[in-house]
């Protein structure tokens, strides 16, 4: 398996810009994970996933987050407008919610300018 | 919510010691303990994990220590060769009622190991 997949690896966005990061987890996983990595906060959860249903979105930081997984291979996280504090590294992760295991992408580093 | 608390931040060793990092978490209810390693521009990977009902697990030069009474866990590095070198995360989280979801890691803030030839 390719493990999970996150696109792009690098982006550069200009303050006030939608931006939409893109995952596609490992096949046959059922949960999904978005964490953002900042050196002030570390590794944080934004929002997660069951069987394509988000659970528990009470880490996305304000309204103009917002994340969507419109099947089981495919999930966005968008930000609009996006502001320089959001510059972060973006990490999507997937797991069998019968088994704890988490797997994580190479991440989107996020710079916005 | 849980709080995870790893200690210490930076740590550096020679070739051939051994390296122990620490958490300690807040919910006694988190029954799953995942380590993870992170090397530069890469995601966090698995290394190894314990679960609550397990006291101590070894892979290798790796093994974990769970002390559910007083809420801490710790990773033992024995024999660090350089490739060990990277950034090490703790992490706690809660399986549902039925087992069936472990839900979100809470991540403690990370270890910055240097192993020295």
């Amino acid at each position: 398996d390719a493990g999970v997949i996150q696109s792009p690896r690098h982006e550069v966005t200009e303050m006030g810009q939608e931006v939409t990061l893109r995952c596609k987890p490992i096949s046959g996983h059922n949960s999904l994970f978005w964490y953002r990595q900042t050196m002030m906060r570390g590794l944080e959860l934004l929002i997660y996933f069951n069987n394509n249903v988000p659970i528990d979105d009470s880490g996305m930081p304000e309204d103009r987050f917002s994340a969507k997984m419109p099947n089981a291979s495919f999930s966005t996280l968008k930000i609009q407008p996006s502001e320089p504090r959001d510059s972060a590294v973006y990490f999507c992760a997937s797991s069998l919610a019968r088994r704890a295991e988490a797997f994580f992408g190479q991440g989107t580093r996020l710079t916005v300018v | 919510g849980e709080n995870v608390e790893q200690h210490p931040s930076t740590l550096s060793v020679q070739e051939g010691d051994s390296a122990v990092i620490k958490c300690t978490y807040s919910d006694s209810a988190s029954n799953y303990f995942p380590w993870y390693k992170q090397e530069l521009g890469k995601g966090p990977q698995l290394i190894i994990d314990i679960r609550s009902n397990v006291g101590e697990k070894k892979d290798q030069r790796i093994a974990v220590t769970l002390n559910k009474t007083a809420k801490h866990f710790s990773l033992h590095i024995t024999e660090t060769q350089p490739e060990d070198s990277a950034v090490y995360f703790c992490a706690a989280s809660i399986a549902n009622a039925g087992g069936t979801s472990y839900g979100k890691l809470t991540f403690g803030q990370g270890t910055i190991l240097t192993v020295h030839p």
